[in-house]
């Protein structure tokens, strides 16, 4: 298993640009969720996923969208870059085992917005 | 919204020594994870806990549900320890999401 999967590993973003990253996962995992991770600040959820088809907001939803189409995807959209947005992104996903959630992380998208 | 503390932000230790990161969190769960986190690297989950002790190599991981706190231990500490220790609740029975602590950095020296 290649486990969570996440491109690009690096991106550089002009304000107002928009792109997607990528989070691929193999284990077919139910929970898939995105978090950013800033200096001084712990890991805040963006948004996450308890299913195809289910998306729900997390902490910090502003200024980034997400779907679900298949099990496996779980694509972060910025619509619009703001460089309040550069940060590391980390997709994770979890299954339930007697009810207890074993978390799997991503390598992390480092973006920049300048 | 749980609300997590570590201590201590920052640990510096000789090798061989003792480590322990603690964790205190607001909001009863029924799960926690601990995790590592090297320095640019990405993060691997040490420990999922719901009560009482466990225990991998040299890391042992507590948990007092009815106290709302756990401990991460580190016995005979080496180099290759030094990174960023996370405490997360959560992640247990009806509550899968996590909410993070900031983390400890621990570095250890030769």
């Amino acid at each position: 298993n290649a486990g969570v999967t996440q491109t690009p590993k690096f991106q550089v973003l002009k304000t107002g640009q928009s792109m997607t990253l990528q989070c691929a996962q193999d284990m077919n995992h139910e929970y898939m969720s995105w978090y950013r991770q800033d200096p001084g600040m712990g890991l805040r959820l963006i948004h996450y996923s308890v299913g195809a088809g289910i998306t729900d907001q997390g902490e910090v939803p502003n200024g980034y969208n997400v779907s679900r189409s298949t099990t496996e995807d779980f694509p972060l959209r910025l619509l619009s870059a703001a460089p309040s947005q550069t940060s590391v992104y980390f997709c994770a996903s979890s299954y339930s085992l007697t009810g207890q959630y074993e978390q799997y992380f991503g390598p992390g998208t480092r973006l920049t917005v300048t | 919204k749980n609300e997590v503390e570590q201590s201590p932000q920052n640990l510096t230790a000789q090798e061989g020594e003792f480590i322990t990161i603690n964790c205190s969190y607001s909001v009863g769960i029924s799960a926690l994870h601990w995790l590592q986190q090297h320095p640019g690297g990405g993060i691997v989950s040490l420990f999922m806990l719901s009560s009482g002790k466990k225990k991998h190599g040299r890391l042992i991981a507590t948990i007092n549900i009815q106290e709302k706190h756990s401990s991460l231990h580190i016995t005979a500490s080496h180099p290759r320890d030094s990174a960023v220790y996370i405490c997360a609740p959560g992640g247990g029975g009806s509550n899968y999401k996590l909410t993070f602590g900031k983390g400890t950095l621990l570095t250890v020296n030769p």
